[in-house]
């Protein structure tokens, strides 16, 4: 039982490149989330998916796209990348409750 | 801006020592989540209340949700080393969606 993993751990782009962060959970959770961190600024929701077919908006939306391929993954695409895009990124899942299992979140620098 | 305000933003403190960090809004919130992360991980949920006035201890941490559900505190008695990260609190409504606070960094020298 791994949890909730992401992948990649870190990486770095350059403006204008895009690129695709995986999350997957383990845990038959219908709720994932995308979440981006800045310093001094905790957490902000970009998208989420209550349910698997179903995405929406979340407080920072734009320069983003999700997919919730299945019950299990759901990612996260920046089609162009932009220095603003820098920060930390975490997925999250959760179940019946108030339960919440964040991933270990994949550091993303944009130059 | 952000919907939840915590303070301090930074705290330092001898091993221990108590401390309080404080979350408040003019929202009403449905649940009031507490999390703890350390450098390079992602958040880790301590405790969720959910009642106006509700009181958890967790060993030795206690939290309190605020009778009106604006406002929350999470008070560490005799803190120890292990103590140390970043603590955040989270707001939830009927959505199921969170607002984050910007989080209180608490370090414990010993």
């Amino acid at each position: 039982n791994a949890g909730v993993t992401q992948t990649p751990k870190f990486q770095v782009l350059k403006t204008g490149q895009s690129m695709t962060l995986q999350c997957a959970q383990d845990m038959n959770h219908n709720s994932m989330y995308w979440y981006r961190q800045d310093p001094g600024m905790g957490l902000r929701l970009i998208y989420y998916s209550a349910s698997e077919g179903t995405t929406d908006k979340g407080e920072v939306p734009n320069g983003y796209n999700v997919s919730r391929l299945n019950k299990r993954e759901f990612s996260l695409r920046l089609e162009s990348a932009a220095p603003s895009q820098t920060c930390v990124y975490f997925c999250d899942s959760s179940g019946q409750g108030y339960e919440q299992y964040f991933g270990p979140g994949t550091r993303l620098t944009v130059t | 801006t952000q919907l939840l305000e915590q303070s301090p933003q930074f705290l330092s403190i001898q091993e221990g020592e108590n401390l309080t960090v404080y979350c408040n809004s003019s929202s009403v919130f449905s649940s009031l989540q507490w999390y703890r992360q350390e450098p390079g991980e992602g958040p880790v949920l301590l405790v969720t209340v959910v009642t106006g006035g509700e009181v958890k201890k967790l060993k030795r941490l206690t939290f309190q949700f605020g009778d009106a559900r604006k406002d929350s505190s999470l008070h560490i008695t005799a803190a120890q080393p292990g103590d140390t990260g970043l603590y955040l609190c989270a707001g939830g409504r009927d959505d199921y969606k969170l607002s984050f606070g910007a989080g209180t960094t608490v370090t414990v020298r010993a």
